[in-house]
């Protein structure tokens, strides 16, 4: 099973300040997966990367996947109070008949008015 | 993508009892789901792969005689939490697999917050 370290673990900002959460392994990712959960809620999908390199955006999200496909990162320009929440990175394990995904621990990100 | 719900939303029970957990895939046959335990402030630890129509295969170190799981349809996995203790208390949160585009993805439920007394 893959081991994820996120970092930061916890952050607290200001409405309009720009934020990098990171998610690292020491081994190889083949696809890698980015989530944001709200409190009492379930996990939402934002965004699939497995091109080593690869940059997507999602409005005011940008993710980048690392060419050795070992780290990736989530940056958020302008950041608003509405970005609250706790942003999960996940590797996708697959092998037999399912595909596993392993979490990191996590970016508890607060954004203040 | 999947519409997952999962029943109940929350639940309190006395120590020694047992729960039984709902998620249910509203538009999607599921022929995978999974389970997942996250305690306050921590990430998702998958607990179990539930497969439909035959058992589930469970992540190490969890007990497969305390959390039961029955995938019997293709919309429908239980998850019971059986003589259940203060330290199961947990949010556990159930999702379903599901095939989009080139990539496999997770649908995840709302989650079930347990409180064990």
């Amino acid at each position: 099973t893959q081991l994820l370290e996120q970092s930061p673990q916890f952050l607290s900002i200001q409405e309009g300040e720009n934020l990098t959460v990171y998610c690292n392994s020491s081994s190889v990712f083949s696809s890698l997966q980015w989530y944001r959960q709200e409190p009492g809620e379930g996990p939402v999908l934002l965004v699939t990367v497995v091109t080593g390199g690869e940059v997507k955006k999602l409005k005011r999200l940008t993710f980048q996947f690392g060419d050795a496909r070992k780290d990736s990162s989530l940056h958020i320009t302008a950041a608003q109070p509405g970005d609250t929440g706790l942003y999960l990175c996940a590797a996708i394990n697959s092998g037999g008949s399912n595909y596993k995904l392993t979490f990191g621990k996590g970016t508890l990100l607060t954004v203040n008015p | 993508g999947a519409v997952v719900s999962q029943h109940p939303s929350w639940v309190i029970c006395k120590s020694g009892t047992s729960v039984k957990i709902e998620c249910r895939s509203l538009d999607f046959q599921a022929t995978t789901m999974f389970w997942y335990r996250q305690f306050p402030k921590q990430s998702l630890m998958l607990m179990a792969t539930s497969n439909e129509g035959s058992k589930a295969t469970y992540e190490q170190g969890v007990e497969k005689d305390k959390f039961l799981i029955n995938h019997a349809s293709l919309t429908l996995s239980t998850l019971t939490v059986t003589s259940a203790h203060p330290e199961d208390s947990s949010f556990y949160i159930c999702s379903v697999e599901a095939l989009t585009s080139s990539y496999n993805e997770q649908f995840f439920g709302p989650g079930t917050r347990l409180t064990v007394l």
